[in-house]
């Protein structure tokens, strides 16, 4: 019982290099979300998407675009780089299309950009 | 402005004792509160949560309550374990806002043997 599937663990990018961070789930869930969580600060909202062909901004969106494949999975990506984007990338997701309260977290992608 | 505080960011207690951990809000009109554990390099797992309506919730030895009108939830740990040492972090959802889902920025625990 995987849950909530990241790939890559650990990336080390060039400023303005692009990347494609990868997110999984198989607990047949709605909602899915990407957070971004940094040193003294709480996670932080980057895009949610609610249902399959659906994707909504959040606290944090410039810079980032995201695409939710199908049920399963939703993908974050990073066109240009920049350090301020060095941080611990989460995904999330839950069963509720309703109400946007993510219960299952993946491990995480560690991403340093230098 | 909705915001989510935990004080202290670090806590050193000796195995056994038992421990309450704090997270406060501003704007008492929330919809549930959830207490998380995060281990190193791992993402969160779900403790408890508390809706709006209930003062409290408890799963083993962890004790969560909500006090809406002073704006606080408490986390009880009892009887401490080395194995509680993790980062304890609150979530807190208010009515108002798609995303009005906000993260405290944690307390790291360690349980010393």
């Amino acid at each position: 019982n995987a849950g909530v599937t990241q790939t890559p663990k650990f990336q080390v990018l060039k400023t303005g290099q692009s990347m494609t961070l990868q997110c999984a789930q198989d607990m047949n869930h709605n909602s899915m979300y990407w957070y971004r969580q940094d040193p003294g600060m709480g996670l932080r909202l980057i895009y949610y998407s609610a249902s399959e062909g659906t994707t909504d901004k959040g606290e944090v969106p410039n810079g980032y675009n995201v695409s939710r494949l199908n049920k399963r999975e939703f993908s974050l990506r990073l066109e240009s780089a920049a350090p301020s984007q060095t941080s611990v990338y989460f995904c999330a997701s839950s069963a509720s299309t309703a109400i946007h309260q993510p219960q299952h977290f993946g491990d995480g992608t560690r991403l340093s950009i230098l | 402005k909705q915001e989510v505080t935990q004080i202290p960011a670090a806590l050193s207690v000796p195995e056994g004792e038992n421990l309450v951990l704090n997270c406060s809000f501003t704007d008492s009109a929330i919809y549930n509160l959830q207490w998380f554990r995060q281990d190193p390099g791992k993402g969160l797992t779900s403790l408890l949560l508390i809706q709006s309506s209930q003062r409290e919730q408890t799963s083993g030895r962890l004790n969560a309550s909500l006090d809406k009108s002073s704006g606080r939830s408490t986390l009880y740990i009892a009887a401490s374990q080395p194995g509680d040492s993790a980062t304890y972090l609150c979530a807190v959802r208010w009515y108002s806002g798609t995303y009005k889902y906000i993260f405290g920025t944690g307390t790291r625990l360690k349980v010393l043997a």
